[in-house]
């Protein structure tokens, strides 16, 4: 199974900061067929169920705001969050879908400082 | 407006069994692959299983193989998840989520969950 690693697990920021947190695999999750990475980062906030941000490691869901940004290739990835929101708090996913079995990295929880 | 709804939550033994349902609207259910992804409480997310559009393949994690059958209902745009020999760590609330319509297998949509408690 693919082990995705997600650093920091929470980060306490103020409204205005630009965040970034990271997400490595185990193996690499570019597919040669296409030259795509199989990726996605999603956003989950108190009492709510996830919303995709990002798949395909860089391809911003339709509806998301562009300060949020995916990037990175291979085993390394981040997202950035240009300036960050209130709204913006919440945990953080990584998924891996290269490979079955699909695995999400651990989290990361965005606090406000 | 996709919208995806799960039912079928609740208290249940070790052991016993119980099956969740998710009612899909919105979109042509038939053309979509679709997936249980669960979340104990306080914790991450885990993926539970995933079926493809006829219904024909199915996949899942270890920890569930053997254990949980997912099933889809195409006339009814209907999603189950039957789980059987339940454990205290099968303890989440499980999600209903949609795959994209495109390659990859991504979770594009998601319901507001349903809480399954295995407890005696």
């Amino acid at each position: 199974d693919i082990v995705m690693t997600q650093t920091p697990s929470s980060q306490a920021v103020s409204a205005g900061e630009k965040v970034t947190m990271s997400c490595k695999s185990s193996q690499s999750l570019l597919y040669s067929g296409d030259q795509k990475n199989y990726l996605a980062w999603y956003q989950q906030k108190p009492g709510q169920s996830p919303k995709l941000l990002i798949y395909l490691a860089s391809t911003r869901e339709s509806g998301v705001p562009d300060r949020f940004i995916g990037s990175g290739s291979g085993t390394d990835f981040t997202l950035t969050i240009s300036s960050v929101q209130a709204e913006d708090l919440a945990d953080y996913y990584c998924q891996q879908h290269y490979s079955y079995p699909d695995t999400f990295g651990a989290g990361t929880k965005l606090e406000l400082k | 407006e996709v919208q995806l709804v799960e039912s079928g939550g609740g208290l249940v033994q070790p052991g016993r069994s119980l099956k969740l349902s998710c009612a899909a609207s919105g979109f042509t259910f038939s053309n979509y692959y679709m997936a249980w992804v669960r979340q104990a409480p306080k914790k991450g997310l885990e993926w539970v299983a995933t079926i493809s559009t006829s219904g024909s393949r199915t996949y899942y994690p270890d920890s569930v193989k053997g254990r949980f059958t997912i099933s889809r209902d195409n006339a009814k745009s209907s999603l189950y998840l039957q789980m059987n020999s339940l454990k205290s760590e099968d303890t989440a609330t499980y999600y209903c989520a949609r795959h994209p319509g495109i390659k990859g297998h991504w979770f594009a949509y998601w319901g507001q969950g349903t809480l399954v408690t295995v407890s005696s």
